[in-house]
């Protein structure tokens, strides 16, 4: 089993650009989070997903989107980048929703 | 809103040594959970503390989660260089994280 798979690893933006940040997971999980690490801030919740066709907030949604087609993967979109997006992010899933998480190895994102 | 504080922010210290770090908050929580991220990682959990008073331990690290089930601590005997890390708690049902203990210890 690969677990979770995030790609690209990383990617600079100019501002104003818009791109998806992949997630798969091959372990068959209902829940799928996305969140936001920034140094000294710990890990933010941006969206997660309790099953295919199901989404929802956390904590800092704003500026992203996200959709859920099927089980295994969970983009993240950014539609209009902005320099306060620079960030490393991490998808993770569950087989519960407060359950152990298992995350990916992250995406290193730099808007400019 | 649930907020969990961590405590301290860094710590750097020389192997051999013992260590404690906390993790706080005004909240109960139903559990409670501690992840360890390397660099260039995503996190990855160590342990779950689901019962006020609980202590667990994996090798040279010992939790414990209080009584009130507001807190919770990782205390670290005879640190190793490969202790090295970010040490995150974390609970709730979407999981609120800490901000996170960032460890060193030097050979």
């Amino acid at each position: 089993n690969a677990g979770v798979t995030q790609t690209p690893k990383f990617r600079i933006l100019k501002i104003g650009q818009s791109m998806t940040l992949q997630c798969t997971q091959d372990m068959n999980h209902n829940y799928m989070y996305w969140y936001r690490q920034d140094p000294g801030m710990g890990l933010k919740l941006i969206y997660y997903s309790v099953g295919a066709g199901i989404t929802d907030k956390g904590e800092v949604p704003n500026g992203y989107n996200v959709s859920r087609s099927t089980t295994e993967d969970f983009p993240l979109r950014l539609e209009l980048a902005a320099p306060s997006q620079t960030s490393v992010y991490f998808c993770a899933s569950s087989s519960i929703l407060s359950g152990t998480q298992y995350f990916g190895p992250g995406t290193r994102l730099l808007v400019l | 809103t649930q907020l969990l504080e961590q405590s301290p922010q860094f710590l750097s210290i020389q192997e051999g040594e013992n260590l404690t770090v906390y993790c706080n908050s005004s909240s109960v929580f139903s559990s409670l959970q501690w992840y360890r991220q390397e660099p260039g990682e995503g996190p990855v959990l160590l342990v779950t503390v689901v019962t006020g008073g609980e202590v667990k331990k994996l090798k040279r690290l010992t939790f414990q989660f209080g009584d009130a089930r507001k807190d919770s601590s990782l205390h670290i005997t005879a640190a190793q260089p490969g202790d090295t890390g970010l040490y995150l708690c974390a609970g709730g049902g979407k999981l609120i994280f800490g901000q996170g203990t960032e460890l060193s210890v030097k050979p």
